[in-house]
């Protein structure tokens, strides 16, 4: 079973637009969602995280909204430039003090910015 | 500098032959992990290392073994390497208890 769903798979907005790449989970236990950008050839970096206690976290253009009650949350990029095409991973974990830690990621949304 | 490093960063092998993966960091963390990317799939766990010689399969771990004999090194073996297994191996490292993964470059792995 897939914990971590991501839509839509590639995403193509205008340079100056803001693209919305969606996620959602299964297990209420998880934590911590981190987002991971990849560039082609490289090994995935964080970019923007949020705790289950909070519903939005903004760094810039990068912004995180979370449901809990939904299971839901979404990485809002404003103002989209060429140099943001990549590929986003969302991510989530358990509480590290269960003794196993592990973080499940979605399949990834390929983000293209046309210029 | 943090920096997880992977050695080699492509390579082929043909079936059945052996293949050693290597990646190291340079930030003393004590938990270390081993995932494969392909292609629509995302990255999928195989193992994962707490510290020397405490490791633990992850969601994929059959025909893979692993080794960790120093923190700051660790090994992703295939035994007779079969062509299933051509894909993207990425390490990653974290300090246990805290979430940040820092990644590698990963492994360009082709098996024929």
């Amino acid at each position: 079973q897939q914990q971590v769903r991501q839509s839509p798979q590639s995403l193509t907005v205008w340079e100056g637009e803001t693209a919305i790449l969606n996620c959602s989970y299964e297990d209420s236990t998880f934590n911590y969602f981190p987002w991971y950008q990849q560039f082609p050839g490289e090994g995935p970096a964080l970019l923007i995280s949020i705790r289950s206690v909070s519903d939005k976290k903004e760094d810039g253009r990068f912004t995180i909204f979370f449901n809990k009650r939904e299971k839901k949350l979404s990485l809002h990029i404003t103002d989209s430039q060429p140099g943001d095409s990549a590929t986003y991973f969302c991510a989530a974990s358990v509480p590290p003090n269960t003794g196993y830690q592990n973080f499940y990621f979605g399949k990834g949304t390929s983000l293209t910015v046309i210029p | 500098d943090m920096k997880v490093t992977q050695m080699p960063r492509y390579l082929i092998k043909r079936m059945g032959e052996n293949v050693l993966l290597e990646c190291g960091q340079d930030m003393s963390h004590e938990t270390m992990y081993w995932y494969r990317q392909d292609p629509g799939l995302g990255l999928q766990l195989i193992y994962i290392s707490y510290d020397v010689d405490s490791n633990s399969e992850g969601d994929i771990p059959k025909g893979y073994r692993v080794s960790r004999k120093k923190r700051e090194h660790f090994s992703l073996i295939l035994d007779s390497a079969k062509t299933n297994q051509t894909s993207v191996y990425f390490c990653a490292s974290s300090y246990w208890g805290q979430d940040t993964q820092y990644f590698g470059p990963g492994t360009r792995l082709l098996v024929l």
